[in-house]
């Protein structure tokens, strides 16, 4: 099964200032039929569920705002959160979804 | 407008069993994927089960296997998971989810969750 490990546990940022959120799989992500990566990026928020913030490791979901972005390629991706809002402080995940076996990273805080 | 509505959390004593039920509407139910996701008190995501949209294949995480059970009823938009020999480690909140396209397993709805507390 793939494993999903991201990287800071936790962060502190001042607002207005770049996050940067980092997630690592155990194999590619590589989709050989669309050369795309299939990796997704959630925020949650406490007492909600998780909301989808990109897919295809970089397509961002209608509605999310341009100052997330995804990148990487293979087994190595990034979430960038380009100026901190404080409405941003929440825990995001990150999925890969090349398998039947879905997993998750174990999560990162995003704090002011 | 998708909506996902889960039931039948609670309170079950460790080796009892529960079934939780997710309620679907706004889309062509047996056209989806659907899938169980949860979340310990203070911890992670952690997937759970998927179901096909025919209900011929399921797939379930290591830490479920032979003992949760995903189905569902098309005819009633409504998908299962059985718990059984429940252990306190189960204690979470369920969510189900449902992806955007049939083939890709990304997840653009969500429940708001039912609790699920395995405790004597």
């Amino acid at each position: 099964d793939i494993v999903m490990t991201q990287s800071p546990d936790s962060l502190a940022v001042s607002l207005g200032e770049r996050a940067t959120i980092n997630c690592k799989s155990s194999q590619s992500l590589l989709y050989s039929s669309n050369n795309k990566n299939c990796l997704a990026w959630y925020q949650q928020k406490p007492g909600q569920p998780p909301k989808l913030l990109i897919f295809w490791a970089s397509t961002r979901e209608s509605g999310v705002p341009d100052r997330f972005s995804g990148s990487g390629s293979g087994a190595d991706f990034t979430l960038t959160i380009s100026s901190l809002q404080a409405e941003d402080v929440a825990v995001y995940y990150c999925q890969q979804y090349c398998t039947p076996s879905l997993a998750f990273g174990q999560g990162t805080k995003v704090e002011i | 407008e998708v909506q996902l509505l889960e039931s039948g959390g609670g309170l079950v004593q460790p080796g009892g069993s529960l079934r939780l039920t997710c309620a679907a509407s706004g889309f062509i139910f047996s056209d989806y994927v659907m899938t169980w996701v949860r979340q310990a008190p203070g911890k992670g995501l952690e997937w759970v089960s998927t179901i096909t949209g025919s209900g011929d294949s399921t797939y379930y995480g290591d830490s479920v296997k032979g003992r949760f059970t995903i189905s569902r009823d098309n005819a009633r938009n409504t998908v299962y998971l059985q718990m059984n020999t429940l252990r306190a480690e189960d204690t979470a909140v369920y969510y189900c989810a449902k992806p955007p396209y049939t083939f890709y397993w990304w997840f653009d709805s969500w429940g708001q969750g039912t609790p699920v507390t395995v405790s004597s």
